[in-house]
């Protein structure tokens, strides 16, 4: 079975707190990761991809760790605006779905 | 910034009827898809499209439901037979490549009573 876990968390950190988030698949031919958050009743938006050599856009940061089967997303200095649900995807094969975990939690407080 | 566009935003239905979800993708995507999310669970993946046919589809997307590309602008998603537990949130989603990120329609809340 074709299974993403993340912890729900949820995560309540102070704003400008350094935040990390952490993911396992199951599925050693998922070729493609994605970070998207969620907010609440709304769409999933693309926050970044994931890639072995580890990749940064601003506050964030992803790596993914292919042999351990494991990504991750870091946010440094978080904003209130950083509050959401941030979802652990992969993606199976050249035209395949998408494979979401549950989701983690953040809240960030002021 | 081009988007994905879904109506309606929210159709509430009586148990057994049918219901169509329609979907925009953005124009120049070729890789269509259709998604649920019931309330406080996680996204899942009904069905994939591409070249006017079913690429994959999933246990979810049985004889009750199908897609359709009428046009060249709309992708739709009908449920025949609706019961209590397709209420959800119906994401659309498309892609250029298929490879890349697929971006998301703001979803259609249907609710069956």
């Amino acid at each position: 079975r074709k299974e993403v876990e993340q912890d729900p968390g949820p995560f309540n950190v102070p704003e400008g707190a350094t935040v990390a988030f952490n993911c396992t698949y199951s599925n050693s031919a998922s070729q493609s990761f994605f970070w998207y958050r969620q907010d609440c009743r709304k769409e999933p938006k693309l926050l970044m991809s994931v890639y072995s050599s580890g990749n940064e856009d601003g506050r964030f940061t992803a790596q993914l760790n292919r042999a351990s089967q494991y990504i991750s997303l870091l946010i440094r200095d978080s904003k209130l605006s950083d509050s959401a649900t941030y979802l652990c995807v992969g993606k199976e094969g050249s035209q395949g779905n998408l494979i979401f975990g549950k989701g983690t939690k953040l809240s960030v407080k002021p | 910034e081009p988007e994905v566009t879904q109506t309606p935003s929210h159709q509430v239905t009586q148990m057994g009827q049918e219901v169509i979800l329609r979907c925009v993708p953005i124009s120049n995507h070729l890789y269509f898809y259709w998604y649920r999310q019931i309330l406080g669970q996680k996204v899942e993946f009904l069905v994939s499209f591409y070249n006017n046919e079913i690429s994959e589809k999933s246990e979810i997307f049985d004889d009750q439901f199908s897609v359709e590309r009428p046009d060249g602008s709309n992708f739709t998603l009908k449920i025949r037979s609706t019961k209590l537990e397709d209420s959800a949130m119906y994401f659309c989603a498309s892609t250029w490549d298929g490879g890349g990120p697929q971006h998301f329609g703001d979803g259609t809340r249907l609710s069956i009573l």
